[in-house]
């Protein structure tokens, strides 16, 4: 059974820093990309970045390029997500993601973790 | 960006109805349009990938339909534990997803 859990939200104060992780099990990890997706209080989904299986291709979202990055390390079967310059709109549920396709990655979300809830507020 | 459309925004339905959801894109997205359904305070859990397969354990009574900017999600036969918000979204690009439909019990 795949599983995905997040760990790292929190509260933070606006332009500060924030890492998230998400540790994966029940599947080989290193076989697939994996991606961010966020859901502001009330609203809906917001796909934030993605990762390739080999971190040879990684993408973003124009809301969070260039104060999001995205990493991996699959001796460790965990995804990473390092939030730099935080905004007040970054408050959000964080969910870890896995792609659906072998050594592809495509943005097709077959299994979700929890979420892990960032809050960024003075 | 492509933009995605869904309707209704929300929708409520009786057990045992039939109940469709549209989904338009802003551009051309061959078939590359999955559906989500959200209960409230969990993860979302794909339904529907590449417009009309169902993903494996997804009971048979959801199903989607439709290529290129246009897209159905349908119910054939409404259970109460279908209350949900259901979501699609494309990939043909850089994903993005529709605004939601809330699906109540009437």
């Amino acid at each position: 059974e795949v599983q995905l859990v997040e760990s790292g939200g929190g509260l933070a104060r606006p332009g500060r820093s924030l890492r998230l992780s998400c540790a994966a099990s029940g599947f080989t990890f290193e076989d697939y990309a994996m991606h961010w997706v966020r859901q502001a209080p009330g609203k809906g989904l917001e796909w934030v970045s993605g990762i390739s299986w080999n971190s040879g291709s990684i993408r973003y979202a124009d809301s969070v390029k260039g104060r999001f990055t995205i990493s991996r390390d699959n001796a460790k079967d965990s995804l990473y997500l390092q939030m730099n310059s935080l905004r007040a709109e970054d408050t959000a549920l964080y969910y870890c993601t896995k792609d659906g396709r072998y050594h592809d990655s495509t943005g097709l979300f077959d299994n979700w973790g929890q979420g892990t809830l960032v809050t960024v507020s003075s | 960006d492509i933009q995605m459309t869904q309707s209704p925004s929300s929708l409520s339905a009786s057990v045992g109805d039939r109940v469709t959801i549209t989904c338009q894109a802003s551009q051309d997205i061959d078939n590359y349009l999955n559906w989500y359904q959200q209960k409230p305070g969990r993860a979302p859990k794909l339904l529907i990938y590449d417009a009309s397969n169902l993903k494996t354990g997804v009971p048979s009574r959801f199903s989607g339909s439709g290529s290129g900017t246009d897209f159905t999600f349908t119910i054939s036969s409404l259970q109460p534990e279908d209350i949900a918000t259901y979501y699609c979204q494309q990939y043909d690009h850089f994903p993005t997803f529709g605004q939601g439909t809330r699906l109540e019990i009437k």
